[in-house]
């Protein structure tokens, strides 16, 4: 079954502060994977998007990394800001399916001052 | 440059009356557009997607339909809303002729059927 699985559900750090968020998926075949922010009550805005051969992207203070051989991908981010407050969604695309996307459930993640 | 457009942002109806909520694309043509449904606290559910005008997928059953009706405009409707169709939806397009193929998404519209 194609699925997308986020950890952790929640995180409150602190202003300034690094975290990551961890990305499982056993979606096949893989064609890319993206990491969207989604503000409350806003649509998901692209972050970053990484196919099978890319192992890392950074966009600002994010940085994206992506391991195929174990399907796992992580999201670093840098000295954080009270705007990084929103949940953070991993998407992974099927190759030949119709630009079909799977979703996790997402990270909820609060930056605190 | 591309834009995306919802309305309306918020709607709030009675169980049973009918739903419309449209969604138009500017600055592309052909695009694959995209009706998704999120509950709160929880993740993107795809509804419908469409390749072309007239042309619609359904991914999950439901009392929800979608036309086409023209390149650029994706429409979502129901006859009689349930209360459990209450949610943020979000309509996406995507250009299927570049091979990244990045869903852009729109603001959303919160529904909440009482």
């Amino acid at each position: 079954k194609n699925q997308v699985e986020q950890s952790p559900q929640s995180l409150i750090i602190l202003e300034g502060k690094n975290c990551t968020l961890q990305c499982n998926y056993t979606v096949s075949p893989f064609s890319n994977l993206r990491w969207y922010k989604q503000d409350t009550g806003r649509g998901p805005v692209s972050l970053t998007i990484m196919t099978f051969s890319e192992n890392t992207k950074s966009n600002g203070r994010y940085t994206a990394t992506l391991d195929a051989d174990t399907k796992q991908s992580s999201l670093h981010i840098t000295a954080s800001q009270l705007s990084d407050s929103a949940s953070y969604i991993c998407v992974v695309s099927r190759r030949n399916a119709g630009n079909m996307l799977t979703f996790g459930g997402g990270t909820r993640l609060m930056v605190k001052p | 440059s591309q834009t995306i457009h919802q309305w309306p942002a918020t709607l709030v109806q009675p169980v049973g009356s009918p739903l419309s909520l449209e969604c138009t694309v500017e600055g592309t043509s052909n695009p694959n557009l995209y009706w998704y449904r999120q509950a709160a606290g929880r993740g993107l559910q795809l509804l419908f997607y469409s390749v072309g005008i007239g042309q619609i997928s359904s991914e999950v059953p439901q009392n929800l339909s979608a036309s086409r009706p023209q390149d650029r405009q994706f429409i979502l409707s129901s006859k009689k809303l349930l209360l459990s169709d209450s949610g943020f939806y979000l309509c996406a397009w995507l250009d299927p002729s570049y091979t990244r193929d990045t869903q852009y998404f729109g603001p959303g519209t919160r529904l909440t059927v009482l």
